[in-house]
C-alpha cells in the first residue's frame, strides 16, 4: 500500500551543524514529494519539493535528495539555526487516480545553542 | 502571495452546537483541502474539492459537512461533534491537484466539550 515514513522521531543538533532528516516511501509510482516545516501552533509551511524525474533540488540552505532505487528521500539543512526547530514532515503524491498527499509521521528537529 | 487564511483561530463548542470553519485563498487555486491534525501526528486528509466539486471524501463522518461556495472559499460545517473530534483543522489549496504544491493555512484549533 501507500505509505511515507520517517526514520527518526527526534533529531537533536548543535547550532551551526548540518541536519539531515530522512524519509522512506513504499509506492514506486509516486510522482511528487514535498517537505513541510511545522512550528508549534502553526500550519505546515512549504520548504521544498521535488518531482520523480529529479534526484536533487536545492533551495536556500536546504537540499532535498531523492533516491528512487531505494525509495528514499532526505532533507538537508545547512548551518542549522534555532529558528529551524520544528517538526518536519515529508509527504508524497502517488499516481493512480488519487488526488491526495500522503504524509509521513514527522521528525522533531531540536537545535541547541 | 501564498497565503491561505482560516477563521476562527480557536473554537470551543458543545456537542449539540452547530458551527462553521472558514477558509479563503486568493491565489487562483482550483483545488482546496480540509485536513484534521491531532497532537504529535501528521495531517490527515478529510476532503478534497477540485474546481468547486467534492472529489474526495476520506470516509469522514457526516457530522462534518464541507462546502465550497466559490473557487476562493471553503467551509466546514460542524454539527453534533464528539470530544474526540477536538483537533487542529487545516485548510490547504493547490493550483490544480495534489502534485502541485499545497499551501496550508494556520488552522483552527477546535475543542469539543
Amino acid at each position: 500500500g501507500e505509505s511515507v515514513g520517517l526514520h527518526l522521531p527526534t533529531l537533536s543538533v548543535q547550532e551551526g551543524d548540518n541536519s539531515i532528516i530522512n524519509c522512506a516511501y513504499s509506492n514506486s509510482a509516486s510522482d511528487y514529494f514535498i517537505w513541510y516545516k511545522q512550528e508549534s501552533g502553526k500550519g505546515p509551511q512549504f520548504i521544498i519539493d521535488i518531482r520523480s524525474n529529479m534526484d536533487k533540488r536545492q533551495g536556500q540552505r536546504v537540499t532535498v535528495l531523492l533516491n528512487k532505487t531505494v525509495k528514499h528521500l532526505s532533507l538537508q539543512i545547512a548551518a542549522t539555526q534555532p529558528g529551524d526547530s520544528a517538526v518536519y514532515f515529508c509527504a508524497g503524491a502517488f499516481s493512480g487516480g488519487y488526488n491526495k498527499l500522503i504524509f509521513g509521521a514527522g521528525t522533531r528537529l531540536a537545535v541547541h545553542p | 502571495d501564498t497565503e491561505v487564511t482560516q477563521t476562527p483561530k480557536h473554537l470551543v463548542m458543545g456537542m449539540t452546537n452547530k458551527k462553521s470553519l472558514k477558509c479563503e485563498q486568493h491565489m487562483g487555486h482550483r483545488a482546496m483541502y480540509w485536513y484534521k491534525q491531532k497532537a504529535k501526528k501528521p495531517p490527515e486528509l478529510m476532503f478534497v474539492y477540485s474546481y468547486e466539486k467534492l472529489s474526495i471524501n476520506e470516509s469522514v463522518p457526516s457530522r462534518f459537512s464541507p462546502e465550497c461556495p466559490n473557487s476562493s472559499l471553503l467551509n466546514l460545517h460542524l454539527h453534533a461533534l464528539q470530544p474526540e473530534d477536538s483537533a487542529l483543522y487545516l485548510c490547504a489549496s493547490s493550483q490544480y491537484g495534489s502534485t502541485d504544491t499545497q499551501y496550508f493555512g494556520p488552522g483552527t484549533r477546535l475543542t469539543v466539550l
